[in-house]
């Protein structure tokens, strides 16, 4: 079944360092790829997405490419803030399917 | 702010109790997604509604069940609650056709 890796937490990072957090992908056919973001006590916020292969999404400063050859959809900041600090959860969607598969989420921590 | 809301924000069960948790969709959105997400994981698929008709289902027992309203507001019940349903219950909600997925705050459920 289709299923969302992404790379263990916690990452923790000074003020103004670079982010990259991990996620590669297995489904068959072309999914359309998403990075949400939850921060404590709230729920999910879309924070990008990509729809085909070599889109790249980006958003308050975060960006990820869809990567096809490599299945993967890393998500990378090239200056992080203390309010980043968060868990960010990649996830996809099939075409024409109806459920978000997620990763297991990655804690970052930034520290002033 | 993505316009949907559930209710309660917070919730004590004991086992064998039944619950029902609300979702108010995004304004236009037809279609409404449950997910469950247990404490340090990401997001599981329950079921989804489009049109007030299920429109898939998720790894989850028949006493997980749903209903969605002609003004696409939605319910997620759960019969026979056990300790393992402790959790946060996210509503997403979508327009037709599309594949993003904009989510509530959530409600945190606690089975004792």
């Amino acid at each position: 079944g289709d299923s969302v890796t992404q790379m263990e937490g916690p990452v923790t990072l000074s003020e103004e360092a670079f982010l990259t957090i991990n996620c590669t992908y297995t489904a068959t056919g072309y999914p359309s790829l998403f990075w949400y973001v939850q921060y404590p006590g709230e729920g999910l916020q879309l924070l990008l997405k990509a729809t085909k292969a070599d889109d790249k999404g980006s958003n308050k400063g975060f960006e990820a490419t869809y990567r096809k050859e490599t299945t993967s959809f890393h998500l990378e900041k090239g200056s992080v803030q203390v309010s980043d600090s968060a868990v960010y959860f990649c996830a996809l969607i099939k075409a024409a399917g109806n459920k978000l598969t997620f990763g297991g989420g990655t804690r970052v921590l930034v520290k002033p | 702010e993505t316009g949907v809301t559930q209710s309660p924000t917070h919730l004590i069960k004991t086992r064998g109790q039944q619950v029902t948790l609300r979702c108010s969709s995004q304004s236009g959105h037809n279609t409404v997604s449950w997910y469950q997400q247990a404490l340090g994981q990401g997001p599981q698929f329950i079921f989804q509604y489009y049109r007030e008709e299920e429109n898939g289902r998720g790894n989850f027992p028949p006493r997980f069940s749903g209903l969605q309203f002609p003004n696409y507001s939605s319910e997620l019940n759960v019969n026979a609650l056990e300790l393992d349903d402790s959790a946060l219950y996210l509503c997403a909600s979508s327009p037709g056709g599309t594949d993003t997925q904009y989510f509530g705050p959530g409600t945190r459920l606690t089975v004792l």
